[in-house]
């Protein structure tokens, strides 16, 4: 079974902080997805990694994949309220199965 | 990208009774689609993989009697809570994809189900 670990699990910072979440796994994923959820919502997809070390930028959001493609992180800058939610990464492990979503990290920018 | 519908988007029902949640592709003729079970502030549980015109594919643990799938076009999913109970009240997800296994999803925007 492929686990996907997220940390930390909750998150409460106050606006303009900078916060990092981390995505781990033992196992290699050809890809890896991270997604945004507001309560009440379905998650929506932020963006995908695919090459080892790939960083990607998203506005304040800077996303990166490990080198052997086992961990991601995720780096906001300057957080404000409006990226309150809950962050989920998902990895693809190429071999035709679905998604692993990873734990879960809930995220609290307060103003 | 495909925009998904999901409906109701909260509906409360009593303990016995069964309740039907549809989820439509809108825009994106859809032979999969997923139906996820999540818990407050906790991530995504895959109960089961829809096929369209073929029986669901139900994750370990979860009971194919009492959550029913039915996928009869390529635009409809439906789930069905059979005799609910307290315990079966969570935030149901539908979603989509547009690629093959491990392509990003689109998702509705889920169904509190509250079983009083």
């Amino acid at each position: 079974t492929q686990l996907l670990e997220q940390s930390p699990q909750f998150l409460s910072i106050q606006e303009g902080e900078n916060l990092t979440v981390y995505c781990n796994s033992s196992s290699v994923f050809s890809s890896l997805q991270w997604y945004r959820q507001e309560p009440g919502e379905g998650p929506v997809l932020l963006v995908t990694v695919v090459t080892g070390g790939e960083v990607k930028k998203l506005k304040r959001l800077t996303f990166q994949f490990g080198d052997a493609r086992k961990d991601s992180s995720l780096h906001i800058t300057a957080a404000q309220p409006g990226d309150t939610g809950l962050y989920l990464c998902a990895g693809d492990s190429g071999s035709a199965r679905q998604l692993t979503f990873g734990s879960g990290t809930q995220l609290t920018v307060l103003p | 990208g495909a925009v998904v519908s999901q409906h109701p988007s909260w509906v409360i029902c009593k303990s016995g009774t069964s309740v039907k949640i549809e989820c439509r592709s809108l825009d994106f003729q859809a032979t999969t689609m997923f139906w996820y079970r999540q818990f407050p502030k906790q991530s995504l549980m895959l109960m089961a993989t829809s096929n369209e015109g073929s029986k669901a594919t139900y994750e370990q643990g979860v009971e194919k009697d009492k959550f029913l799938i039915n996928h009869a076009s390529l635009t409809l999913s439906t789930l069905t809570v059979t005799s609910a109970h307290p315990e079966d009240s969570s935030f149901y997800i539908c979603s989509v994809a547009t690629g093959p296994a491990g392509s990003p999803l689109h998702f509705g925007n889920g169904t509190r189900l509250t079983v009083t």
